[in-house]
């Protein structure tokens, strides 16, 4: 059964700071790998999706990268902002086709001291 | 950019009730989910539906029953409300193929059980 394990569970940083978020998984048969943000309370927003075919994905400045033989992904924040303060979850696909859900790690409790 | 909606954002019943949760999403997608996510142990797939009618049982199925009778709309039933069911429960949607499997998810609804 899949496992996806996300470290550190909780990081705080100053403001200003890159910073890289892991999450590791057990299958290395995935369909896509997918971060999504969290704010307290709230759902989940989609930051970035990559595909198993991929190797990373950028979006502003965030940047998600796929190994996806080893099993890893990364998700690196430039320049960090208060406003990036919240959990940062990853989660995969098995396959494409039928309506599987995905698979979460318990995520990263991200901190930006102003 | 595609919206899920939620009924409510907060929920407070008693021990017994019957209780309805509905989503809704109007970008046409096939595919939808409900999950629960609990302190510690993450995000969990309850039930999924790919069509119409159509359900599938996800990894914690017990106590819960969905009904989707038209494809914009995903109800997720609590027949007996528990204790243990207090939680917060959150609805997602994604559309297979042509949408990559990208999954949105809604504001969550957070149930509480006295």
């Amino acid at each position: 059964k899949q496992e996806v394990t996300q470290i550190p569970a909780a990081l705080s940083v100053p403001e200003g700071e890159n910073l890289v978020l892991n999450c590791s998984f057990t299958d290395s048969a995935i369909y896509n790998l997918q971060w999504f943000r969290q704010d307290p309370g709230k759902g989940l927003t989609s930051l970035l999706l990559i595909q198993s075919s991929q190797r990373e994905q950028t979006s502003g400045r965030l940047n998600a990268s796929l190994d996806k033989s080893s099993g890893r992904s990364t998700l690196y924040i430039a320049a960090s902002q208060p406003g990036d303060s919240a959990t940062y979850l990853c989660a995969v696909r098995a396959r494409a086709g039928g309506a599987d859900g995905l698979t979460f790690g318990k995520g990263t409790h991200l901190i930006i001291q102003p | 950019d595609v919206k899920v909606t939620q009924s409510s954002r907060y929920l407070v019943k008693r021990t017994g009730e019957k209780v309805f949760l509905e989503c809704v999403q109007d970008m046409d997608h096939e595919n939808m989910f409900w999950y629960r996510q609990d302190p510690g142990l993450g995000l969990r797939l309850i039930y999924f539906s790919y069509d119409v009618k159509m359900k599938e049982k996800g990894d914690i199925p017990e106590g819960y029953s969905v009904s989707r009778e038209k494809k914009e709309r995903f109800s997720l039933i609590l027949e007996s409300a528990s204790t243990n069911q207090t939680s917060m429960y959150l609805c997602a949607s994604t559309q297979p193929w042509t949408g990559g499997y990208e999954q949105y998810f809604g504001p969550g609804t957070r149930l509480t059980v006295t």
